[in-house]
């Protein structure tokens, strides 16, 4: 069945470190890769998006590639503020059915000053 | 304009009572979705409504679950009997249509609580 693998957690790292939370997936198909974000005490959060092979979802310096043939939807920044402390979800949805997200297990990241 | 809206926002409830959990959707969404979000997990699917119809309700753990959604908008989690392993996060998230390329926006969740 379709799944998602993330990098556990947690991470720490100092501000204006480089970030790296690695996603591989399973799926039948080619899905839509996404991933969430989830601020202390609040819901989660689209952060970005990829709908076909080779896409790059971006957002708020966040980026993301969608690579077909290693299956893997890794999320990066170049430099990490402190108000990047959440916890991250890397996520699918199956082009077949097109209903239901399947989630990683999320990566906790604290930034420290 | 509003985003998707959860009611309550925490639920204490004791070993083998009925729960209701509300969700708003963002007005204009057909299709709705219920997650359940366990502690350090990621959320697990549970139903998924087009409409007023369950299209998918695979993930519904037991019969103990229920969810409805009479009008095409507010949908309403049901819970019977409940059990101290249901206490969890329940998610409630919706998009325009049923697209592996659209959004779903979720709600804050309703943390769920059984003793």
């Amino acid at each position: 069945g379709d799944s998602v693998t993330q990098m556990e957690g947690p991470v720490t790292l100092s501000e204006e470190a480089f970030l790296t939370i690695n996603c591989t997936y399973t799926a039948t198909g080619y899905p839509s890769l996404f991933w969430y974000v989830q601020y202390p005490g609040e819901g989660l959060q689209l952060l970005l998006k990829a709908t076909k092979a080779d896409d790059k979802g971006s957002n708020k310096g966040f980026e993301a590639t969608y690579r077909k043939e290693t299956t893997s939807f890794h999320l990066e920044k170049g430099s990490v503020q402190v108000s990047d402390s959440a916890v991250y979800f890397c996520a699918l949805i199956s082009r077949r059915t097109g209903n239901q997200f399947y989630f990683g297990t999320g990566t906790s990241l604290t930034v420290i000053p | 304009g509003a985003g998707v809206s959860q009611t309550p926002s925490n639920k204490v409830t004791e070993k083998g009572k009925y729960v209701e959990l509300r969700c708003d959707p963002i007005s204009g969404h057909t299709a709705l979705y219920w997650y359940r979000q366990s502690l350090g997990q990621g959320p697990e699917f549970l139903i998924y409504f087009q409409g007023t119809g369950a299209a998918d309700d695979s993930g519904l753990p037991n019969d103990r679950f229920f969810a409805v959604r009479p009008e095409g908008s507010v949908s309403t989690l049901k819970i019977q009997r409940t059990e101290r392993g249901d206490s969890a996060v329940y998610l409630c998230a919706s998009s325009l249509r049923s697209s592996a390329q659209e959004t779903q926006y979720f709600g804050p969740g309703t943390r769920l609580l059984v003793l």
